[in-house]
């Protein structure tokens, strides 16, 4: 199956910092790709759609200027977390979606704000 | 609100043992997907369902997905400890997003 990567796996970062987690489809072009969110013994949530060429779209109450979501090639979106928080430290996790409709996730990052 | 109900969100037997956990909603949904993940690592899909009624299996997990496509359930027989994890239910909403329900932890006991 198709491959999507995350980088970092994981990253801990002091209270006020940015933080850039990257999202790649390594074997395909993904138009859409989708940044999701997970705390601990819960689901995922949708955070955003990333679009390639065009602005992200943010689902209610993810606050766009805090979550900057970059997707400026087919094979890469970035989302940064901005002046990070102890309440943002959670699992991140995107997904690609293929040519087909398939949807791809990748291995997650763990985020933990000191 | 969610729109995808799952049930049980935690259940812990021990091996050899059966066990189904269910999806439903109030919505029709053209598909149904199931995943399972485990922890620090993302989803990783087990099965789509599409037509109502339809019973797929994949060794010893049988998915299920309801008539009126509004709920689908995941039987696993004889659970064994690699079966331990998180199981999601999900379909697509909308602008095809992608919508998850609750998760079930499962933990099988050797």
């Amino acid at each position: 199956g198709a491959v999507v990567s995350q980088h970092p796996s994981r990253v801990i970062c002091k209270s006020g910092t940015s933080v850039k987690i990257e999202c790649r489809s390594l074997d395909f072009q993904a138009t859409t790709m989708f940044w999701y969110r997970q705390f601990p013994k819960q689901s995922l949530m949708l955070m955003a759609t990333s679009n390639e060429g065009s602005k992200a779209t943010y689902e209610q109450g993810v606050e766009k200027d805090k979550f900057l979501i970059n997707h400026a090639s087919l094979t890469l979106s970035t989302l940064t977390v901005t002046s990070a928080h102890p309440e943002d430290s959670s699992f991140y996790i995107c997904s690609a979606r293929d040519g087909e409709g398939r949807e791809f996730f990748g291995p997650g990052t763990r985020l933990t704000v000191l | 609100t969610q729109l995808l109900e799952q049930s049980p969100q935690f259940l812990s037997i021990q091996e050899g043992e059966n066990l189904t956990v269910y999806c439903n909603s109030s919505s029709v949904f053209s598909s149904l997907q199931w995943y399972r993940q485990e922890p620090g690592e993302g989803p990783v899909l087990l099965v789509t369902v599409v037509t109502g009624g339809e019973v797929k299996k994949l060794k010893r997990l049988t998915f299920q997905f309801g008539d009126a496509r509004k709920d689908s359930s995941l039987h696993i027989t004889a659970a064994q400890p690699g079966d331990t994890g998180l199981y999601l239910c999900a379909g697509y909403v909308g602008e095809g997003k992608l919508i998850f329900g609750q998760g079930t932890e499962l933990s099988v006991k050797p």
